[in-house]
């Protein structure tokens, strides 16, 4: 059974680029929650996708911008990179995130903006 | 205001001893869920324990135990007979009732000595 998968593993864009990264959930699971990792800081909630459909999103702007498809998997697209997007990307996956449900994480995309 | 805080940046523990890692938490929810998550170098978040706040009993799951206390708004993950392979960053996050993301600390780094 394949756990949560992100690709790409790296990447390295300049800035005013634009990007997309891609997740595929772990088997059986509905939601995804994309969280971004500074160096040296607790991972940020993004947003997160159910039913292909944005749930809640956190204090981010709108050049993050995101989809989920009918199979689950989803994208994290961002436009217009700033030097300070530099980060890590994790994708999270759950069965209907509520209280309880642990959520399970693939293995980021490490994304380098200069 | 919902918050994770973890005071102790870093922790270096001898091989085989007990580590306590801190972390206290603040939501108005009655009901919200507290997790641990392991974080490797490689970046991938691995899930720890996790404690409800209406559970009665302290988590447990193999070496890692979760001294809950809720009067003081505590959840620290002990770690009993430690291994060098115990080293990595350790994140607190808090799942409350209202909210579908996980709100994460600033993280703890470990390092076992031999």
């Amino acid at each position: 059974d394949a756990g949560v998968t992100q690709s790409p593993t790296h990447l390295i864009k300049t800035r005013g680029q634009q990007v997309t990264l891609r997740c595929s959930p772990k088997s059986g699971h509905d939601t995804v929650s994309w969280y971004q990792q500074a160096l040296g800081q607790g991972p940020q909630f993004i947003f997160q996708y159910y039913e292909e459909e944005e749930r809640q999103r956190g204090n981010f702007p709108d050049r993050f911008s995101g989809h989920q498809f009918p199979n689950y998997s989803s994208e994290l697209n961002v436009n217009a990179l700033l030097l300070g997007d530099s980060a890590l990307y994790l994708c999270a996956s759950s069965l209907l995130a509520g209280l309880g449900d642990e959520q399970f994480f693939g293995p980021g995309t490490r994304l380098t903006v200069l | 205001a919902q918050k994770i805080t973890q005071t102790q940046p870093g922790m270096f523990v001898q091989e085989k001893e007990a580590v306590t890692l801190d972390c206290t938490y603040d939501t108005s929810d009655p009901s919200y869920g507290l997790f641990w998550y392991k974080q490797p170098s490689s970046g991938e978040m691995i899930f720890l324990i996790y404690q409800g706040s209406y559970d009665q009993q302290n988590a447990t799951e193999g070496r890692y135990s979760l001294n809950f206390q809720k009067a003081r708004k505590s959840a620290n993950l002990v770690i009993s007979a430690s291994q060098l392979g115990d080293s990595a960053m350790y994140f607190c996050a808090m799942s409350p009732d209202s909210n579908y993301q996980l709100i994460w600390g600033a993280g703890t780094k470990l390092i076992i000595k031999p």
